[in-house]
């Protein structure tokens, strides 16, 4: 069955650092999206990509925070200077189409811990 | 905004209990509804969804109606197993493409 898949799944940081989570959506997929659970807590909406631009973001997705999708299959969420607030688990996700009754597969997630 | 509202755990049951997680939402127009399951050190699977009014999704034994007028959609198993043990989200879309989830609630099954 095809899969959502994340690297690294576990990073550690140094505050102020920049960190790259790597994602590699389903194929045939266009709908992108990238969630964070802060340890023990609800899972929050970041940031979703459509046709090459965001098409919505919340608002933690300050400008520490870009996604890209450099090529044809990977979706990348950068995070220019990390604070130690950003520790949490990161989730890639993506879907088909539009509908909102489509589902939306998510990654095992990126573990990201800033020391 | 759109809201979800899921009952407080950990939940701990016995084997073969009966499970209830309770989850009602708050949104404009006709949301779609979902729950996904994540077990200890993995990701976010859907377990089962709901797209319209009345319809009832299900999926390895749970089960879940949509239900309009009391804006509900929760979770139930017969008969919970020791592998049944995780968390579990309610959550919805409506109106935009993202997911907004609940709290999250921890079951533990015991043999």
């Amino acid at each position: 069955e095809p899969e959502v898949t994340q690297t690294p799944s576990h990073q550690v940081t140094q505050m102020g650092q920049e960190v790259i989570l790597r994602c590699v959506p389903i194929s045939n997929h266009l709908y992108f999206y990238w969630y964070r659970q802060i340890l023990g807590q609800k899972v929050e909406f970041l940031v979703s990509f459509y046709n090459n631009e965001i098409s919505e973001k919340s608002e933690i997705f300050d400008d520490q925070f870009s996604v890209e999708r450099p090529d044809g299959s990977n979706f990348t969420l950068k995070i220019r200077s990390t604070k130690l607030e950003d520790s949490a688990m990161y989730f890639c996700a993506s879907k088909w189409t539009v509908d909102s009754g489509n589902t939306i597969y998510f990654g095992e997630g990126s573990w990201l811990t800033v020391v | 905004g759109n809201s979800v509202t899921q009952m407080e755990g950990p939940v701990t049951l016995s084997e073969e209990a009966f499970l209830t997680i309770n989850c009602t939402y708050t949104a404009t127009g006709y949301p779609s509804l979902f729950w996904y399951v994540q077990y200890p050190g993995e990701g976010l699977q859907l377990l089962l969804k709901a797209t319209k009014a009345d319809d009832k999704g299900s999926n390895k034994g749970f089960e879940a109606t949509y239900r309009k007028e009391t804006t509900s959609f929760h979770l139930e198993k017969g008969s919970v197993q020791v592998s049944d043990s995780a968390v579990y989200f309610c959550a919805l879309t409506g109106g935009g493409n993202k997911l907004t989830f609940g709290t999250g609630t921890q079951l533990k099954v015991e043999l």
